[in-house]
């Protein structure tokens, strides 16, 4: 069984430019979360979907990000315009069933803005 | 005062003994716990999780969870290079269904 992919698994881009991350999860997980580490802190929650819908989306740090899960199969996760301070790695993770913190991450999207 | 606490490390430990691992809490409320294993430029994946106060163990390695203190620890019985990793402690606040919230990480390694 594939485990949860992501793409690209790294990305180089501009202040100012736009990038788009995808995420595949495991096939039949309805719970799709991205999360993300940047330099030298903690791996932080972004936002959690159950199937196409938003479930939580909190931790967005603020309308440059846009998620969208579209038919509740892979999401997209799209940073415009794209930031210093974005630079990072974006990791998604999902599971089954009842959201417990049980979860099957990728290998992430590692994200630099020069 | 950060959510979830770790001492980064490293945390050296020679071949075939016993490594602590330590993590605490500021949410007295939660009531989920997990440790999570990364090797360099991997995935985090999940080794342990624990719901309940005591010990919980699964093969070499053993979870304990101390709600009072609010307090969880991993041992790793007879430590192998292969367990050289940084191990992630998370928590599962009661304010949120979605998220977790990690740790800094604990970076273990295991010396021939």
């Amino acid at each position: 069984e594939a485990g949860v992919t992501q793409f690209p698994s790294h990305s180089v881009i501009e202040k100012g430019q736009t990038v788009t991350l995808r995420c595949d999860p495991i096939s039949g997980h309805d719970n799709l979360y991205w999360y993300r580490r940047v330099m030298g802190k903690e791996i932080k929650f972004l936002l959690h979907f159950v199937k196409e819908s938003k479930q939580d989306e909190s931790g967005m740090p603020n309308n440059r990000f846009l998620a969208e899960r579209t038919g509740g199969t892979y999401s997209t996760l799209k940073v415009q315009p794209a930031e210093l301070e974005d630079s990072g790695v974006y990791f998604c993770a999902s599971s089954q069933g009842r959201s417990t913190g049980e979860l099957f991450f990728g290998e992430g999207s590692r994200l630099t803005v020069l | 005062q950060k959510e979830v606490e770790q001492n980064s490390g490293p945390l050296s430990v020679p071949e075939g003994a016993i490594a602590s691992l330590n993590c605490t809490y500021s949410d007295r409320g939660s009531q989920s716990f997990f440790w999570y294993r990364q090797y360099s430029g991997k995935s985090p994946e999940l080794i342990m999780s624990i719901y309940s106060n005591g010990d919980k163990e699964d093969g070499r390695f053993t979870a304990q969870l101390n709600k009072a203190s609010q307090y969880v620890s991993l041992l790793i019985r007879d430590s192998q290079p292969s367990d050289s990793a940084t191990y992630l402690c998370a928590v599962k606040p009661l304010s949120s269904a979605s998220k977790i919230i990690f740790g800094s990480g604990t970076r273990l390694s295991i010396r021939p």
